[in-house]
């Protein structure tokens, strides 16, 4: 069936340092992806997302692209501050219908000053 | 922004007892879903609900489970007996429209003893 895998975390980085959160997916077709994040005491909020090959989903500094070769949707950012500490999951929504949204275990990023 | 309420955030129960979870979704949002996160694992489906029926549903979603959508606003899962490995992080999500990005709330801790 269809799955989303994300690297184990905690991520510990400092301030500044670059981001790299990898997420791969088995999927039929071709579903929509996406990376969630939730902030402490938080629900889950979209943080960007992308809907067909080579689409790349951008927000807050944070990139993800859509890679169907390699069925990749790695999240980076450039420069992380304090203030992205949080936990991101990434999600794949299939293709045939369905309202299931897919859910890696997420992976905790903790930014340190 | 809106946002989706759920209470309570903290629920300690006995096994065997009966668990209502309560959810507030955003007002003009017409799909309903539940998700769960048991520690360390991923994020699953439980339901979707639409136009006042489950419009899709997940093998975890057993004869125990319910949900209600009991006066317009407010969306409930009710756990009719509860397990040990019932214990998880619920969180209730509510859309515009099925294929939209999910609004969640910041979750109810459910701990069964």
């Amino acid at each position: 069936g269809d799955s989303v895998t994300q690297m184990e975390g905690p991520v510990t980085l400092s301030e500044e340092a670059f981001l790299t959160i990898n997420c791969t997916y088995t999927a039929t077709g071709y579903p929509s992806l996406f990376w969630y994040v939730q902030y402490p005491g938080e629900g889950l909020q979209l943080l960007l997302k992308a809907t067909k090959a080579d689409d790349k989903g951008s927000n807050k500094g944070f990139e993800a692209t859509y890679r169907k070769e390699t069925t990749s949707f790695h999240l980076e950012k450039g420069s992380v501050q304090v203030s992205d500490s949080a936990v991101y999951f990434c999600a794949l929504l299939p293709t045939s219908g369905t309202y299931k949204y897919i859910f890696g275990t997420g992976t905790r990023l903790k930014v340190l000053a | 922004e809106p946002e989706v309420t759920q209470t309570p955030s903290h629920q300690v129960t006995q096994m065997g007892q009966e668990v209502i979870l309560r959810c507030v979704p955003i007002s003009n949002h017409l799909y309903f879903y539940w998700y769960r996160q048991i520690l360390g694992q991923k994020v699953e489906f439980l339901v979707s609900f639409y136009n006042n029926e489950i419009s899709e549903k997940s093998e975890i979603f057993d004869d125990q489970f319910s949900v209600e959508r009991p006066d317009g606003s407010n969306f409930t899962l009710k756990i009719r007996s509860t397990k040990l490995e019932d214990s998880a992080m619920y969180f209730c999500a509510s859309s515009g429209e099925a294929n939209e990005k999910l609004f969640f709330g910041s979750g109810t801790q459910l701990s069964v003893l």
